[in-house]
């Protein structure tokens, strides 16, 4: 398996723009997580998917943004309109959940690294 | 208060020194525990898992105390190539939500 892949890994837009980040989930993962790590705030979860349900999109900072999962293998997490201050690197992660009732260590994709100027 | 607390450090270190780090948690309910560790500008990878009986990997030792809802990492014989960031990862209670402490800074030298 390729582990998780995410596109781009860079990424550079002008405020105002609508940004969207890609990821593919490792096959057979039923978890999928999105992550926010900037250095004044560590890693922050945005939002987490289950069956390509979202869960808890609790961590996710305001209306400007928003996650989507069509489907087991695909989801995005969409900036409109981005703004300087979402500047960071943006990480995907997925998970399976073992039948004697604890989840499987997540694994990461390389990130995405954003600024908007 | 967070749900994941770490000391951010950091914790500078000679080689061959043996260091501890810890974490807390603040849902009991919580059922999976781990340490990542993340190198400079590279996604988090897994140290190891933490299991209830404490475990062994090496020169790692990974303790578990439900009791006082705590995590520790014991490095010992530190090399250069320990240099990164510790995280505490939980899977938080029923909604096994995946939550990262903000990570302590190890830095060995020689």
């Amino acid at each position: 398996d390729a582990g998780v892949i995410q596109s781009p890994r860079h990424e550079v837009t002008e405020m105002g723009q609508e940004v969207t980040l890609r990821c593919k989930p490792i096959s057979g993962h039923d978890y999928l997580f999105w992550y926010r790590q900037t250095m004044m705030r560590g890693l922050e979860l945005l939002i987490y998917f289950n069956n390509n349900v979202p869960i808890d999109d609790s961590g996710m900072p305001e209306d400007r943004f928003s996650a989507k999962m069509p489907n087991a293998s695909f989801s995005t997490l969409k900036i409109q309109p981005s703004e300087p201050r979402d500047s960071a690197v943006y990480f995907c992660a997925s998970s399976s959940w073992r039948r004697r009732g604890a989840n499987t260590e997540a694994f990461f994709g390389q990130g995405t690294r954003l600024t908007v100027v | 208060r967070k749900e994941v607390e770490q000391d951010p450090g950091p914790f500078n270190v000679p080689e061959g020194a043996t260091v501890a780090f810890n974490c807390t948690y603040s849902n009991s309910a919580s059922q999976s525990f781990f340490w990542y560790r993340q190198d400079c500008r590279k996604e988090p990878k897994l140290l190891m898992s933490v299991y209830s009986s404490g475990n062994e990997d090496g020169r790692f030792t990974a303790q578990l105390n439900r009791a006082s809802q705590y995590i520790s990492l014991l490095i010992r014989d530190s090399k250069l190539s320990d240099s990164a960031t510790y995280l505490c990862v939980v899977f938080s209670g029923g909604y096994n939500k995946l939550i990262f402490g903000a990570g302590t800074r190890l830095a060995v030298h020689p």
